[in-house]
């Protein structure tokens, strides 16, 4: 199946620094990525959806600005959490699909952030 | 909007079958689909339905009843490694082509 590649898997910072999440799809051309949150036991709650070429579509709720997501090739998406603080501390995992009826989504293996 | 419900938790023993059920409120429905989450892990693709009936693919199956809005993952002959957040998940027509929205997950756990 595809392959969608997610880096770093976890990362640490301070408080008030920004990190940036890249995710690639590493053997399709995907228009459309899209990024989740994720808390222990619960969901993938849909943050934005990542349009190569054009502005991202931001979920009711989140800060676009606090998450900035570029999205400048086919391959590649890059969610960045600006001023990190610790309630940002969460699992962040994006996604691609094909191009198929059955509108498969391939998931990066997610990050871990931790900000102290 | 979208809504799936489906169970918080399901236990089970080695062996065992298991049913995961999913009920669904959607404005336009273009299928259902079952993905598995191992802790830590990524989401990955188990089915799809798209029309009534079942769906077999090896140990797992899924069945979907349209009228009823709902649908179902069956997974037999369960093993530890099953042990996993199942979720369940239809399309979004109000916003991307592809957008997904996921049920709040089924943790199975299996025991020895």
């Amino acid at each position: 199946g595809a392959v969608v590649s997610q880096h770093p898997s976890r990362v640490i910072c301070k408080s008030g620094t920004s990190v940036k999440i890249e995710c690639r799809s590493l053997d399709f051309q995907a228009t459309t990525m899209f990024w989740y949150r994720q808390f222990p036991k619960k969901s993938l709650m849909l943050m934005a959806t990542s349009n190569e070429g054009s502005k991202a579509t931001y979920e009711q709720g989140v800060e676009k600005d606090k998450f900035l997501i570029n999205h400048a090739s086919l391959t590649l998406s890059t969610l960045t959490v600006t001023s990190a603080h610790p309630e940002d501390s969460s699992f962040y995992i994006c996604s691609a699909g094909d191009r198929g009826t059955k509108n498969i989504q391939y998931f990066g293996a997610g990050t871990r952030l931790s900000v102290l | 909007g979208q809504s799936l419900e489906q169970p918080s938790e399901v236990t089970a023993v080695e062996g065992a079958i298991v049913q995961i059920n999913c009920t669904y409120q959607t404005s336009g429905f273009y299928g259902l689909s079952w993905y598995q989450q191992h802790d830590g892990g990524a989401p990955t693709f188990l089915s799809y339905n798209a029309l009534d009936g079942l769906e077999e693919t090896g140990r797992f199956s899924s069945f979907l009843s349209r009228s009823d809005s709902y649908g179902y993952l069956l997974l037999q002959e369960l093993q530890m490694k099953d042990s996993a957040s199942y979720f369940c998940a239809v399309r979004d027509p109000s916003g991307s082509a592809r957008q997904l929205t996921f049920g709040s997950g089924t943790q199975l756990t299996v025991l020895p």
